[in-house]
């Protein structure tokens, strides 16, 4: 079936550094996709999404964007801040269901 | 504003014994998602109710699974008899179904931790 997966399952970074996150998918049908940061006992929280129809979106300090060609979606953090350390899960919501990726972590070394 | 509140935080259970977790939405809220996430794997939708009515419940095993919604606020999901591949994370999440609200600005709570033994 349709699938959302991450090419790096674990990403560490120097604070102050900018961090990439990168996600696949394959359902071209999406209306959004969306990245959640899921911190250690707390549920996925939303980040950003952007619009299927759109390239680029950006928010304080983070940037998504979607290459529609290769089906393609990345998470840009800009200053990475050691309470950006947790996973962060790409998803696609279509027909008003959300499909999660497996996640990647995140690690921000002071 | 309190966000979704989810009990218990954890559990542990033998095989083959019932479990129940309870969740409140926000207030306001009228439709309610409950999610099984394993561990390093993103969450997967088991049902979503709007108001009352479960209009997606295609991801679960209605086999040993229920759950419901009455009054359409609280919920609970249920899992008789448990089984040693359910040890999950169980979240709950809600969203204000609306016009002109994107449908996937959840908001989730923290999850109960089970652990079937």
């Amino acid at each position: 079936g349709e699938s959302v997966g991450l090419h790096l399952p674990t990403l560490s970074v120097q604070e102050g550094d900018n961090s990439i996150i990168n996600c696949a998918y394959s359902n071209s049908a999406s209306d959004y996709f969306i990245w959640y940061k899921q911190e250690s006992g707390k549920g996925p929280q939303f980040i950003i999404d952007i619009r299927s129809n759109m390239d680029k979106r950006q928010g304080q300090r983070v940037t998504v964007l979607l290459n529609k060609t290769v089906k393609h979606l990345s998470l840009q953090i800009a200053a990475t801040q050691p309470g950006d350390s947790a996973v962060y899960f790409c998803a696609e919501s279509s027909n008003y269901k959300l499909t999660f990726g497996k996640g990647t972590l995140l690690t921000v070394n002071p | 504003e309190a966000g979704v509140v989810q009990s218990p935080r954890y559990k542990i259970i033998e095989k083959k014994q019932p479990v129940a977790f309870w969740c409140n939405p926000i207030s306001g809220h009228n439709t309610l998602y409950w999610y099984r996430q394993n561990l390093g794997q993103g969450p997967e939708l088991l049902i979503r109710y709007e108001n009352e009515e479960a209009v997606d419940d295609s991801q679960l095993p209605k086999d040993r699974f229920s759950a419901e919604r009455l009054k359409g606020v609280d919920s609970t999901l249920k899992i008789q008899p448990a089984e040693l591949g359910d040890s999950a994370v169980y979240l709950c999440a809600s969203s204000l179904r609306d016009r002109g609200l994107p449908d996937y600005e959840q908001y989730f709570g923290p999850g109960t931790r089970l652990t079937v033994t």
